[in-house]
């Protein structure tokens, strides 16, 4: 089966500071790939998303890039800010409508 | 638009007390899901349904039983809870469109087994 593995968190980082987020992934074919955000006491919410080799999935200043060929998509942002504390998680598909995701890290903005 | 609604938010059980947990949404999407989050451990799939009338295992369904109840609703129920069984329990929705599609989440259910 699937497997997504991301860096274990927590996190921690000052305001506009450089965010590098390493998610790595095994799965058969071309699976599409993920990053969701959890707030505190929320639901998952979709980050940003690639659909295919060497695309980039880009959102409120966060971007990933699907690399094939090191069969990952790690999560950067140039500037974090406080509000960008949270859950982050990486997760991949190629079985129609399943997700599987990755542990979780837990990102900590301090100001 | 409300999206992914679950009941209750937060639930108390003692070892051996039976629930259900409910969840409904309103995006008209053919697949929904149960998932289960615990610490370190990401979410992993417990039931899902491709469509009204269809349930099957994901990952970890052992202890729970799932209801497809119309297009609407997806109920998760234990039938005899154990502390292995506390967990946050998230309830997703999906339209059609395969593996590019993103999943709606609710904002989950917090459950403790004592």
């Amino acid at each position: 089966g699937n497997s997504v593995t991301q860096m274990e968190g927590p996190v921690t980082l000052s305001e506009e500071a450089f965010l590098t987020i390493n998610c790595t992934y095994t799965a058969t074919g071309y699976p599409s790939l993920f990053w969701y955000v959890q707030y505190p006491g929320e639901g998952l919410q979709l980050l940003l998303k690639a659909t295919k080799a060497d695309d980039k999935g880009s959102n409120k200043g966060f971007e990933a890039t699907y690399r094939k060929e090191t069969t990952s998509f790690h999560l950067e942002k140039g500037s974090v800010q406080v509000s960008d504390s949270a859950v982050y998680f990486c997760a991949c598909n190629n079985a129609g409508n399943m997700l599987t995701f990755g542990g979780g890290t837990r990102l900590m903005v301090k100001p | 638009n409300a999206g992914v609604t679950q009941t209750p938010k937060f639930q108390v059980l003692k070892t051996g007390q039976s629930m259900t947990l409910q969840c409904a949404q309103d995006m008209n999407h053919n697949s929904m899901y149960w998932y289960r989050q615990d610490p370190g451990m990401g979410l992993r799939l417990i039931y899902y349904s491709a469509s009204e009338g269809t349930t099957d295992k994901g990952e970890v369904p052992n202890g729970y039983n799932v209801s497809r109840l119309n297009k609407r609703e997806f109920s998760l129920r234990l039938e005899s809870a154990a502390p292995s069984q506390t967990s946050v329990y998230f309830c997703a929705s999906s339209p059609p469109g395969g593996q590019n599609t993103e999943a709606f989440f609710g904002q989950g259910t917090r459950l403790t087994v004592v």
